[in-house]
């Protein structure tokens, strides 16, 4: 019963530095979103992939990119950090279409310094 | 362009009182809405979708396509009702969601 899991819950990194954001799913959906949460703006979407083997920019993709290693896997990295990159990131997941809405990690806690 | 416009960022409301939160969206095509709710240390859950007009934890939220509005309403809110609540409009074929900035509702005894 995990639905999507996400790694790491926090992380501090400081200017410069490089992570990946891991998150799994495992409700054989099709797509899978990428989204970071800052106060006052809700959630803003990064990236997303539609299918396995497809990505697409979101809204702020800048500073990011993302890999879809398989089905169930989707992971978002960070080249080189900046704090404007303090944020909250959820990951989500669902099927093609699915008005059922989105299934969501716990989210990862990322401050740059 | 689409967009979604929750204009509360915090409503305060005591136990009892029904409790509105507005949402209003701007897209040139059927819109598909959604409710989202965060509680605290919790990760975001659905609560409710136009599509199927239910009432879930007695809210309920109508689309006014004429006044381009989805506002989420309960007649009497509870403490457990205290939590981040997003409005969300699925933007195209693979059912992305474009996110309002949210309303954060407390209910005090």
């Amino acid at each position: 019963n995990a639905g999507v899991t996400q790694t790491p819950k926090f992380q501090v990194l400081k200017t410069g530095q490089s992570m990946t954001l891991q998150c799994a799913q495992d409700m054989n959906h099709n797509s899978m979103y990428w989204y970071r949460q800052d106060p006052g703006m809700g959630l803003r979407l990064i990236y997303y992939s539609a299918s396995e083997g497809t990505t697409d920019k979101g809204e702020v993709p800048n500073g990011y990119n993302v890999s879809r290693l398989n089905k169930r896997e989707f992971s978002l990295r960070l080249e080189s950090a900046a704090p404007s990159q303090t944020s909250v990131y959820f990951c989500a997941s669902s099927a093609d279409r699915d008005l059922t809405g989105y299934t969501f990690g716990s989210g990862t806690r990322l401050t740059v310094v | 362009a689409q967009r979604v416009t929750q204009p509360e960022k915090l409503l305060s409301v005591f136990k009892g009182a029904p409790v509105e939160l507005k949402c209003n969206y701007s897209y040139s095509g059927s819109p598909e809405l959604f409710w989202y709710v965060q509680y605290s240390r919790q990760r975001l859950q659905l609560l409710l979708r136009h599509i199927s007009r239910e009432s879930i934890k007695g809210f309920t939220a109508d689309l006014n396509k004429g006044e381009t509005s989805f506002h989420l309403k309960k007649p009497f809110a509870q403490e457990e009702d205290s939590a981040m609540y997003y409005c969300a409009l699925a933007t195209d074929s693979w059912g992305k969601l474009q996110f309002g900035a949210g309303t954060q509702v407390v209910v005090t005894p």
